[in-house]
């Protein structure tokens, strides 16, 4: 399988810290992606790295990528409530025209 | 404002029954994909366009079909094939380029009764 594997499955935290989650992935890639997505609603797009860069911040977003380790990760600062939602990491390889999605980690944000 | 519509938002399937899932467009997107989504284990593609009148099986596509006669509607079929068709499902569309991630629509729950 292609698909990417997120680190932790669940992770619960306190209103005012920090969440980080990991994605491992096994082909090369040309981009690795993160999405949010809210119980029983569609994904959204967080934030895009490309493989040639190591660190990207959007907000209170900070992603980063080893290209080396395959492997990447997503760290939201000061969380709140509304961050509870679902996060799934996205590998496009530099192969082909589709994007492989990992499983996902449930991060609840308890106020 | 642009963004992706899927409908319904429900549908109950009897066994036996083929049933069309809606999804258009209105972001001039050349690309549209549908994913199956199953608690626990991701997003799996089934089918995508890149161009109108063409598209390509995904990793899960038996049991599927799909049409793309027009650029901003993308229609997938859950025909009676499909042994296992409960699942939340998911359309979206791109634009060209590497650069670029999905916009996504917000999903048909299917439940075979």
């Amino acid at each position: 399988s292609q698909q990417g594997e997120e680190d932790p499955q669940a992770l619960s935290i306190q209103e005012g810290e920090n969440a980080t989650m990991n994605c491992s992935y096994k082909t090369s890639i040309n981009n690795l992606q993160w999405y949010r997505q809210n119980s029983g609603r569609g994904l959204v797009h967080l934030i895009l790295i490309r493989s040639n860069e190591r660190e990207k911040h959007s907000g209170r977003l900070r992603v980063t990528l080893d290209t080396s380790k395959k492997s990447s990760s997503l760290l939201i600062t000061a969380s709140r409530a509304a961050d509870t939602a679902s996060y799934f990491c996205a590998t496009h390889p530099n192969t082909g025209n589709q994007f492989y999605f990992g499983t996902g980690t449930s991060l609840t944000v308890i106020p | 404002d642009g963004g992706i519509t899927q409908s319904p938002k429900y549908l109950f399937r009897k066994e036996g029954q083929n049933v069309t899932l809606s999804c258009e467009q209105n972001l001039n997107h050349d690309a549209m994909y549908w994913y199956r989504q199953d608690p626990g284990q991701g997003l799996r593609l089934i089918y995508y366009s890149q161009i109108v009148n063409d598209f390509q099986k995904g990793d899960i596509a038996e049991g599927y079909s799909v049409s793309r006669e027009k650029k901003e509607s993308f229609p997938l079929t859950v025909t009676s094939a499909q042994k296992n068709p409960t699942a939340f499902y998911l359309c979206a569309s791109k634009p060209p380029g590497q650069g670029y991630g999905y916009t996504f629509g917000s999903g048909t729950r299917l439940t075979v009764v």
